[in-house]
């Protein structure tokens, strides 16, 4: 089974709307933190914001917000004016604290194409 | 500018060649990583390395070959790739366990 699944491929958005981004995950783990990184077409991933399983507010990070619910296990990203420089891929991933070992890797979604349009 | 330096930015080779993409942070990153992104596939773990020490290996084929000299550096040693091992290949620090890491901006790797 995916622990992360993003099941927007692509979107196409108008600048200066709101985008909310899917991200559901799955896993046993009670203690896990949640990642959204952006990918431009250079290649790079560039973190976005983080969750952790524990925290009670949604994590917020300037025009980027996080809509928690630990319940049905989602972790959706919103974008709040979008702009065209926001336009890339954009990656769910997650730790888990009990993966195993002192330093764990991330496990990310396939992503999702974002396009903002003019 | 993440603070994670990745060589070279492009590389083709052959599958007789032996090459090695070179990823360096001077971040004071304990934990490194390699990561390979196929098309329309998630991002792949590869190896991960804390303080200098492999601690996870998925099952990635001996042809790749980590090496992680010191806490700033990591290499990624290549020999007798196969066209399917054409990807970009990133690489990540962070500060340990529970925070975000840091990408690279990746080598795309193509092999003919």
């Amino acid at each position: 089974a995916q622990k992360i699944t993003q099941t927007q491929p692509g979107m196409f958005v108008q600048e200066k709307e709101a985008v909310t981004l899917d991200c559901t995950y799955d896993t046993s783990d009670p203690s896990y933190g949640l990642f959204w990184y952006k990918q431009p077409s250079s290649g790079e991933m560039i973190f976005l914001i983080y969750q952790g399983s524990y925290d009670q507010q949604n994590a917020t990070e300037g025009r980027y917000s996080l809509n928690f619910q630990k319940a049905r296990k989602s972790a959706n990203l919103v974008i709040s004016a979008s702009q065209l420089g926001d336009s890339a891929m954009y990656f769910c991933a997650m730790r888990e604290a009990n993966s195993g070992g002192g330093a764990d890797g991330l496990t990310f979604g396939k992503g999702t194409h974002l396009i903002i349009q003019p | 500018e993440t603070g994670v330096t990745q060589t070279p930015r492009h590389l083709v080779m052959g599958m007789t060649n032996k090459k090695s993409l070179k990823c360096e942070q001077h971040l004071g990153h304990n934990a490194m990583y390699w990561y390979k992104q196929s098309a329309k596939k998630p991002l792949e773990l590869m190896f991960v390395y804390s303080l200098e020490e492999r601690v996870e290996n998925n099952s990635v084929p001996s042809r790749f070959s980590p090496e992680c000299p010191n806490s700033s550096h990591l290499f990624l040693h290549l020999h007798t790739l196969q066209p399917e091992d054409s990807a970009l290949y990133l690489c990540a620090s962070s500060p340990g366990q529970g925070v975000e890491a840091f990408f690279g901006q990746g080598t795309r790797l193509t092999v003919v």
